[in-house]
C-alpha cells in the first residue's frame, strides 16, 4: 500500500508560469518532507524540505506547502523554466526514524 | 556530480550470474543506502547503513545481499536474480539518517 501518492504522472506547464506538484500521504505521524528533482541517466537531487512544524518553506522560485489536515503537499515553482523539465518526486516519513517513502514521481514539461 | 559514484552504470546479467554493484561516496556522510526504482513505481528503499552498521532491511529477498566495508563503499551483490529485479538501482548517502540524501547516478540492471 502506498503511502505517499502523486495522482499526476505528468504536467505541462508554459514558461513563465507557475508549475504546481501535488504530493498526498496518509501516515498521520510523518513529520518531514522532501522534493527530490531527477533528469534522465542522473539520481534524484535533493530540491527542498519541509518539517510539520512549518505550513511553508521558500527557495529561490521553489516553495513548498504542507497541509498537515489534508495530509497533503505541494511544490510549487515560479516561473517556470524549460531547465525545470524534470521528473519530481516527493518523500515523506519521520524523522527520528530512517525510512522515507517516495511518491512515483511527476514529470514536468516547462515548454518554451 | 552528486559525491556519490555507482559504478557499473549499466549491467546485463543472466539468472544464473552473479555480479556487484558498486558505490562510493566522498562527501563523509555517515549513512548509506540502497534504492529500487521500478518502471512506473515509487522508489523502494532496500538496505540502510548507518555507520557501517545494517539497521534496515527492507523485507529483501536474499538473492540481495548488501555489504559496508567502510562507510565511504557500499555494495550490492547479486545472485540467481529474477528477470522482474530488473531495474534502475540507486545508491545514496547523508550526513546523517534522515536527513537529505545525496544520490548516483544508479546501475541500469536488466536480469536476462
Amino acid at each position: 500500500d502506498q503511502q505517499v501518492k502523486q495522482n499526476s504522472p505528468s504536467l505541462s506547464v508554459q514558461e513563465g508560469r507557475i508549475s504546481i506538484l501535488n504530493c498526498d500521504y496518509t501516515n498521520s505521524m510523518f513529520d518531514y518532507f522532501l522534493w527530490y528533482k531527477k533528469y534522465p541517466a542522473e539520481g534524484p537531487t535533493f530540491l527542498i524540505s519541509i518539517s510539520s512544524i512549518k505550513d511553508k518553506n521558500e527557495d529561490g522560485r521553489f516553495t513548498v506547502f504542507l497541509n498537515k489536515s489534508a495530509k497533503h503537499l505541494s511544490l510549487h515553482i515560479v516561473p517556470s523554466q524549460p531547465g525545470d523539465s524534470a521528473v519530481y518526486f516527493c518523500a515523506a516519513g519521520q524523522y527520528n526514524f530512517n525510512k522515507f517513502y517516495f511518491g512515483s514521481g511527476t514529470k514536468l514539461n516547462v515548454k518554451p | 556530480e552528486t559525491g556519490v559514484t555507482q559504478t557499473p552504470r549499466h549491467l546485463v546479467m543472466g539468472m544464473t550470474n552473479k555480479k556487484s554493484l558498486k558505490c562510493e561516496q566522498h562527501l563523509g556522510h555517515n549513512a548509506m543506502y540502497w534504492y529500487k526504482q521500478s518502471a512506473k513505481k515509487p522508489l523502494e528503499l532496500m538496505f540502510v547503513y548507518n555507520f557501517k552498521e545494517q539497521t534496515e532491511n527492507n523485507s529483501v529477498p536474499s538473492r540481495f545481499s548488501p555489504e559496508c566495508p567502510n562507510s565511504s563503499h557500499l555494495f550490492l551483490h547479486l545472485h540467481t536474480l529474477q528477470p522482474e529485479d530488473s531495474a534502475l538501482y540507486l545508491c545514496a548517502s547523508s550526513p546523517l539518517m534522515n536527513t537529505e540524501a545525496f544520490f548516483g547516478q544508479g546501475t541500469r540492471l536488466t536480469v536476462v
